[in-house]
């Protein structure tokens, strides 16, 4: 059982269009992350929210971290063929281990 | 900087066998997290090593092991190998213990088990 439930598990759009992928999960975290792994490699941190209703944006990209520091949001503007990948929520504690969702595979047509 | 280092990358072995993985941390990264990664399961937590002892552990059979030396290299060891150990395992390294910072991921070793 995933700590960390994300959805979609597949997505896939074309170029120009926006998605939004959603991670969710019953515990509190002291802070979220998100990493992208591309076919082949490892994760790669995109960003770390920590404040409950925290707003980040990375160029096209928005995170948000939810009020109550248990769900997180990510949101592509206008997405491109280079964010294909396998997106990857992480949940963490000071006391514990980075615990990770299962990940939303996105998929990038031309 | 160099990365994280894992060899090797890719190996096949069959159902008994014991597999030891290597992952070489970033300069002067002292925590060295490992995690298997299978479709659909994501990354499971195996073990967290930082300055030579394990902080965290998940929730893995004891044929799962690692250790981890004073140069902050860790191995991990799988003995008597499932067939449902075929995964990849990722091997992760950060400045700091505890699940707070950022972690650098290797590419991986891939494991085959026939």
């Amino acid at each position: 059982t995933q700590l960390l439930e994300q959805s979609p598990q597949f997505l896939s759009i074309q170029e120009g269009e926006n998605l939004t992928v959603y991670c969710n999960s019953s515990s509190v975290f002291s802070s979220l992350q998100w990493y992208r792994q591309e076919p082949g490699e490892g994760p790669v941190l995109l960003v770390t929210v920590v404040t409950g209703g925290e707003v980040k944006k990375l160029k096209r990209l928005t995170f948000q971290f939810g009020d109550a520091r248990k769900d997180s949001s990510l949101h592509i503007t206008a997405a491109q063929t280079g964010d294909t990948g396998l997106y990857l929520c992480a949940g963490g504690n000071s006391w514990g281990k980075l615990q990770f969702g299962a990940g939303t595979q996105v998929v990038v047509t031309p | 900087k160099a990365g994280v280092t894992q060899t090797p990358r890719y190996l096949i072995k069959t159902r008994g066998q014991q597999v030891t993985l290597s992952c070489s941390p970033i300069s002067g990264h002292r925590s060295v997290s490992w995690y298997q990664q299978t479709p659909g399961q994501g990354l499971q937590f195996l073990f967290e090593y930082f300055s030579e002892t394990q902080r965290n552990k998940g929730n893995f059979p004891g044929r799962f092991s690692g250790r981890q030396f004073s140069n902050s290299r860790s191995e991990m060891n799988v003995s008597t190998l499932e067939l449902g150990d075929s995964a990849l395992y990722l091997c992760a390294s950060s400045y700091g213990q505890g699940a707070l910072g950022e972690l650098f991921f290797g590419e991986g070793s891939r494991l085959t088990v026939l």
